[in-house]
C-alpha cells in the first residue's frame, strides 16, 4: 500500500538555525497538509496545500514557516530561526480528493537546542 | 470555530473486554465529517474510523464501531475485544466541508485518551 514518507526521522537543530522537513506524498493525491503535535499535547493543524499554493493555515503558521512544492514530489516545510517552542512531531499528510480521508507520513521529530 | 473535546486523558481495559472512548464537538456546520486516529507509541497516525455527518447509520470497521449522535454532537468509538495491539492514543477529529461537497480538509483534533489494554 502506498503510503506518505517523511525524512529525517529526527532532525536535531540549534536555535536560530533553518531547518526544512521533507515529504513524499502518495503519487495521485492532490491536496497535502502539515500538522504539529508538541509532546504530550494535541495534533495541531499547521497549513494545507492545494493546486501549487497554501489553501488554509493555521495562525501557528505564521512568517516563520514556508511550505514548498518545488518538484512535483516533495513537498517541504521550512522553518527559519528555529525557537526552542518548534521543537514537535510535525506530521505530513495527504488526501486523493476533497471526500477521502488523510493518510498520514510517521512524523519528523525536530529537537531545537 | 470548531472545537472537539475528548474528556477521558487515559483509560485501561482488561484484554478482550470491551471499552468506549468519548469524543463532543462543537460547529454550527451541518455537513462535516468525523473521525478517530490512533497513535501507538511510534507516533504513527493510522485512520480507524470515520463517519459522514449526513449518515445516520453508524460506521462500523471490524472490531471498531462508533456511536453518532448528531443532535448531541457526540462520536463515541467502541473497541470490542480489546486487543494488546490497541494500546495507543486515540484521537477525535472533526473535518467541516465547503457547501460544494469538498473540504480544506484540515483536520482539528482533541487531546487524546491514552488507551491502555492489560494483560
Amino acid at each position: 500500500e502506498p503510503e506518505v514518507t517523511q525524512t529525517p526521522s529526527h532532525q536535531v537543530t540549534q536555535m536560530g538555525q533553518e531547518v526544512i522537513l521533507r515529504c513524499v506524498p502518495i503519487s495521485n493525491h492532490l491536496y497535502f497538509y502539515w500538522y504539529r503535535q508538541i509532546l504530550g499535547q494535541k495534533v495541531e493543524f499547521l497549513v494545507s496545500f492545494y493546486n501549487n499554493e497554501i489553501s488554509e493555515k493555521s495562525e501557528i503558521f505564521d512568517d516563520q514557516f514556508s511550505v514548498e512544492r518545488p518538484d512535483g514530489s516533495n513537498f517541504t516545510l521550512k522553518i527559519r530561526s528555529t525557537k526552542l517552542e518548534d521543537s514537535a512531531m510535525y506530521f505530513c499528510a495527504s488526501r486523493p480528493d476533497s471526500n477521502q480521508p488523510q493518510h498520514f507520513g510517521d512524523g519528523t521529530r525536530l529537537s531545537i537546542l | 470555530a470548531q472545537t472537539v473535546t475528548q474528556s477521558q486523558p487515559e483509560m485501561s481495559v482488561q484484554e478482550a473486554e470491551t471499552v468506549t472512548l468519548s469524543c463532543t464537538y462543537d460547529t454550527s456546520e451541518n455537513n462535516y465529517y468525523l473521525f478517530w486516529y490512533k497513535q501507538p507509541p511510534s507516533r504513527q497516525m493510522i485512520l480507524v474510523i470515520r463517519q459522514e455527518a449526513y449518515k445516520q447509520q453508524n460506521a462500523t470497521e471490524n472490531r471498531f464501531s462508533v456511536n453518532f449522535q448528531k443532535a448531541a454532537k457526540s462520536f463515541s468509538l467502541k473497541i470490542s475485544d480489546s486487543q494488546l495491539g490497541d494500546t495507543a492514543m486515540y484521537f477525535c477529529a472533526f473535518m467541516r466541508l465547503m457547501n460544494y461537497g469538498g473540504s480544506q480538509g484540515n483536520l482539528i483534533f482533541g487531546k487524546g485518551t491514552k488507551l491502555s489494554v492489560k494483560p
